[in-house]
């Protein structure tokens, strides 16, 4: 199974500032079958980049996606209010689809 | 719009059964993958089931292979996961997911998500 790490695991930044967050897999990710969601508090993931670039309906342009391989990035230009939350990577090229372990971005 | 509804969960006895549902609208429900993946209390993610669209293709988690069963109704736009001799280690959030591509083993992404089952293991 892949295993995925992300890092760092806490992030505090201050609105409007950029954020970089990374997803490192164990191996080579097929086809850059990687997403990206993120979590708030006592709410269901949501669905933000897939295919390790393509940014889901109603996604804002803040957030893009990279990579390939066994390195992604996910970043946010410009951090507004309610961008703070958990984000998770997810790898589903090799079965099973595994999950990272999430990086928190909070309010510095 | 695309709704989720998951229902069924509470407190089990270690050993016992519970049987979630989830039931789907706004979208046409035969046509796609469903996964359900949970979440322990302050832990991440983890895939647990997935079926496609007509049943055909059904894949489970090491973790609960041979304890849980997953189904669908296509004519009641609605998914299923049967979960049997429950662990401690089983408790979590559970949520129903739409899946995108194939989803056999979990190899898909999941665009729709419902809000979550609570499911509690203890004694």
């Amino acid at each position: 199974e892949i295993v995925l790490t992300q890092s760092p695991g806490t992030l505090s930044l201050s609105p409007g500032e950029r954020a970089t967050l990374s997803c490192r897999a164990s191996q080579s990710v097929s086809s850059s079958s990687l997403a990206w969601y993120q979590q708030k508090p006592g709410q269901a993931p949501r669905l933000l980049i897939y295919g390790a670039s393509s940014r889901a309906t109603g996604i804002p342009d803040r957030f893009s996606g990279s990579g390939s391989g066994t390195d992604f990035t996910l970043t946010i230009s410009r951090l507004e209010p309610e961008d703070f939350a958990v984000y998770y990577c997810q790898q589903y090229g090799s079965s099973p689809g595994t999950f990272g372990p999430g990086t928190k971005v909070d309010i510095k | 719009e695309v709704q989720l509804v998951e229902s069924g969960g509470g407190l089990v006895k270690p050993g016992g059964s519970l049987r979630l549902s989830c039931a789907a609208s706004g979208f046409t429900f035969s046509s796609y993958s469903m996964n359900w993946v949970r979440q322990a209390p302050g832990k991440g993610l983890e895939w647990v089931s997935s079926i496609s669209s007509t049943s055909s293709y059904i894949s489970y988690a090491d973790s609960v292979k041979g304890r849980f069963t997953i189904s669908r109704d296509n004519a009641e736009n609605s998914l299923y996961l049967q979960m049997n001799s429950l662990r401690a280690e089983d408790m979590a959030v559970y949520y129903c997911a739409r899946g995108r591509l194939a989803c056999t083993g979990g190899t898909c992404y999941s665009d729709y998500w419902g809000q979550g089952a609570l499911v509690t293991v203890s004694s």
